[in-house]
């Protein structure tokens, strides 16, 4: 069935370092890959995304990487900063009947120590 | 703009009892989704909406639970009779096309 795996549960680093978090997803029929960071008691935002004809793109601090034959993607903060500090979700898609649900990983806990 | 807005922002009832969610999606989105976050576990969907139409309803874990959407603007979520295992938090997302914009959830405790 459909799966996102999603590493590490939890991750903490120093101010200034580089964070990366990794997905896997079964579903070879993906073709959206969207990340979301949710504060505490905040709703979860949607912080970059990338599809599948493309392998890499990039906003600032944050990229995302994708290998298609691999079924791997990846998120990637750098410079990170206390404020990144919250748990970051991956999910893939795929249009099925005209429905875009979202399987999301299980979540990785980011804290960023000052 | 105004974002995904929910209704309540917590709700606490009994076993047995029943309760209704609200969800009300980006002005001009039609499709609209259900996910639940249960126990600090993984984001899990629920149903998808297009308009007034149920698109896809397969993560809905049973017949306790039932979503409308009339009219084809906000929607609602019903659990009926609710069981100690529905607790968590409920979330509602619209999109127009791929980009799901989420709501703050609703978080139900069921005791």
């Amino acid at each position: 069935g459909e799966n996102v795996e999603q590493h590490p549960s939890t991750l903490s680093v120093q101010e200034g370092d580089s964070a990366v978090i990794k997905c896997t997803y079964s579903d070879s029929a993906s073709n959206y890959f969207p990340w979301y960071k949710q504060e505490l008691g905040k709703r979860p935002q949607l912080i970059i995304d990338i599809r599948s004809n493309v392998g890499e793109k990039k906003d600032q601090r944050i990229a995302v990487t994708l290998n298609k034959t691999a079924k791997h993607f990846s998120l990637h903060i750098t410079e990170t900063q206390p404020e990144d500090s919250a748990v970051y979700f991956c999910a893939a898609s795929y249009r099925r009947d005209s429905s875009y649900k979202l399987i999301f990983g299980s979540g990785t806990r980011l804290l960023v120590r000052p | 703009e105004a974002g995904v807005t929910q209704f309540p922002s917590h709700s606490v009832i009994e076993k047995g009892q029943t309760v209704t969610l609200r969800c009300d999606p980006i002005s001009g989105h039609d499709n609209l989704y259900w996910y639940r976050r249960v126990m600090g576990k993984e984001i899990k969907f629920l149903l998808h909406f297009v308009k007034e139409s149920k698109q896809d309803e397969s993560g809905m874990p049973n017949n306790r639970f039932l979503a409308e959407r009339t009219g084809g603007t906000y929607s609602t979520l019903k659990v009926q009779p609710a069981e100690l295992e529905d607790s968590g938090v409920y979330f509602c997302a619209s999109s127009q096309v791929n980009e799901q914009y989420f709501g703050p959830g609703t978080r139900l405790t069921v005791t």
